[in-house]
C-alpha cells in the first residue's frame, strides 16, 4: 500500500487566497484525521472523519477552515481566506476503526506559507 | 477531560546514553498507548504501541515502553542512544470506545555526537 497521501507537499501562498489540501487514506480505513503543527501549539487535531461524515470538527480554528469527505478515498481541507498565521504543517491520518488498536498512519504532510 | 503529559520538552543527551521519556495520562479506563517519532522533516511514525498483554512493549530501532496501570505512566526507554535517534517524540492515548488519540506536547530529543 502507498500509504495515505498528501498533496501538495509545500504551497506558497499570498494572504487572502484561497488554500485547498487534499488527503487519500489507506484503502479500506474508515477514519480520516486533519492535524496542524506549529512549533508554537504543537501538534493540533482539527477535525475527524468516521465513514466519511464529519465526527468533531472541535478544532478547527475558524469559520475560514473547512474540510469534506466526498468519499472514503478522498478528502480537503480548505482555507478561504488564507492569513499569515495559518503557516503550519498539515498532516493527514487514516485509520482502520475495525481494528481494536485504532493505530493512526500519517501521511507525509503539506507544508502551508501564507506571506 | 482526558489528558496526556509528558513532562520533558526538550533532552539533551550524549550518544551511548540510556533514554527514558516520561508519558502520563489520566483516563481511568481501558487505554491504548502509543509512542510515535518525527525525525526532522518528516510526518510522525509509530514506535511501539500497548493493547493488552504483556506490558513491557518492545518497538523498533532498540526503543520499549513499560506501562504501568497504578500510575498512569508509558515511559518511553532505550538503553543506548544513537545521534540517528535524534527527533521529536510523541505520546497518545486512546480510550476504547474512541476515535480520537490524545497526544502530549512532545519531547525534542537532541543526541550529541
Amino acid at each position: 500500500d502507498a500509504g495515505v497521501i498528501q498533496s501538495p507537499r509545500h504551497e506558497v501562498t499570498e494572504m487572502g487566497q484561497e488554500v485547498t489540501l487534499r488527503c487519500k487514506p489507506i484503502s479500506g480505513h474508515n477514519s480520516l484525521f486533519w492535524y496542524r503543527q506549529t512549533m508554537m501549539r504543537g501538534l493540533e487535531l482539527l477535525i475527524y472523519f468516521n465513514n466519511n461524515v464529519p465526527i468533531d470538527d472541535s478544532g478547527m480554528p475558524e469559520d475560514r477552515f473547512s474540510a469534506k469527505m466526498p468519499n472514503a478515498s478522498f478528502s480537503t481541507l480548505k482555507i478561504q481566506p488564507s492569513e499569515p498565521r495559518d503557516s503550519a504543517v498539515y498532516f493527514c491520518a487514516s485509520s482502520h476503526p475495525n481494528s481494536q488498536i485504532y493505530e493512526q498512519y500519517f501521511g507525509p504532510g503539506t507544508r502551508l506559507t501564507v506571506t | 477531560a482526558q489528558s496526556v503529559s509528558q513532562h520533558n520538552h526538550h533532552v539533551i543527551l550524549s550518544e551511548a546514553a540510556s533514554l527514558e521519556l516520561g508519558c502520563n495520562y489520566s483516563y481511568g479506563g481501558t487505554v491504548n498507548l502509543f509512542w510515535y517519532v518525527q525525525y526532522p522533516g518528516q510526518h510522525l511514525q509509530l514506535l511501539l504501541k500497548y493493547f493488552s498483554g504483556d506490558p513491557l512493549v518492545k518497538g523498533i530501532k532498540g526503543f520499549e515502553a513499560e506501562f504501568i496501570k497504578s500510575k498512569f505512566s508509558f515511559n518511553l526507554r532505550k538503553p543506548s542512544v544513537q545521534w540517528s535517534d535524534t527527533a521529536e517524540y510523541f505520546c497518545a492515548v486512546l480510550s476504547r470506545g474512541n476515535y480520537q488519540l490524545i497526544w502530549g506536547a512532545g519531547t525534542k530529543l537532541i543526541i550529541k555526537p
